[in-house]
């Protein structure tokens, strides 16, 4: 069974620092990696997605990187700002026993980015 | 365009009704997902609808809850006979899947159940 490990699973920083967000996955057989967030009483946000043939994606500030031979991905915000204050979560698409691709969710990393 | 919708926002219902669930997914994606969000816990996966292919309910924890999706868009989630431990938030999302092509969800705002 697919286990999604996300490591700080808090983080208080200053604002202007570059942050590096992990995620681990325990079977490397996936389809592919998603990135959200999620603000305080609301869904979640696509940031990223990573499909298994890439090595990484970039939107803006953020640049997340996949390794799936090892488990891991990661998430790197430049440039930290008060507004990307949010819970992060990483999701992964694994095989199935009925055959369709099921998607598991890390707990996240809450990040509150200080003025 | 418009997002994925839920409804109702908040719910409150005694232990031992039923309730239901709506979602309204973003028009022409063929994926919906539902979720289980508990407090301090992680996003739980419920069930899969793709297309026309029968749905993965693989994730729904017991027998008291179900799932339907009409014309492949409007979905409902039904839970019998709630308990106090379906108290959650109940989140949906789409998404443009086709085969075992499998691209963004994209996620409602979700419906708070709190069972009394």
């Amino acid at each position: 069974k697919q286990e999604v490990t996300q490591i700080p699973a808090a983080l208080s920083v200053p604002e202007g620092e570059n942050l590096v967000l992990n995620c681990s996955f325990t079977d490397s057989a996936i389809y592919n990696l998603q990135w959200f967030r999620q603000d305080p009483g609301k869904g979640l946000t696509s940031l990223l997605l990573i499909q298994s043939s890439q090595r990484e994606q970039t939107s803006g500030r953020l640049n997340a990187s996949l390794d799936k031979s090892s488990g891991r991905s990661t998430l790197y915000i430049a440039a930290s700002q008060p507004g990307d204050s949010a819970t992060y979560l990483c999701a992964v698409r694994t095989p199935a026993s009925g055959g369709s691709y099921i998607p598991t969710f890390g707990r996240g990393t809450s990040l509150i980015v200080h003025p | 365009g418009a997002g994925v919708s839920q409804s109702p926002s908040n719910k409150v219902t005694e232990k031992g009704k039923d309730v239901e669930l709506r979602c309204d997914p973003i028009s022409g994606h063929t994926a919906l997902y539902w979720y289980r969000q508990s407090l301090g816990q992680g996003l739980e996966f419920l069930i899969y609808f793709q297309g026309n292919s029968a749905p993965d309910k693989s994730g729904l924890p017991s027998d008291r809850f179900s799932a339907e999706r009409t014309g492949g868009s409007v979905s409902t989630l039904t839970i019998q006979r709630t308990q106090q431990e379906d108290s959650a938030v109940y989140l949906c999302a789409s998404s443009v899947d086709r085969g075992h092509i499998f691209w963004e969800q994209y996620f409602g705002p979700g419906t708070r159940l709190t069972v009394t």
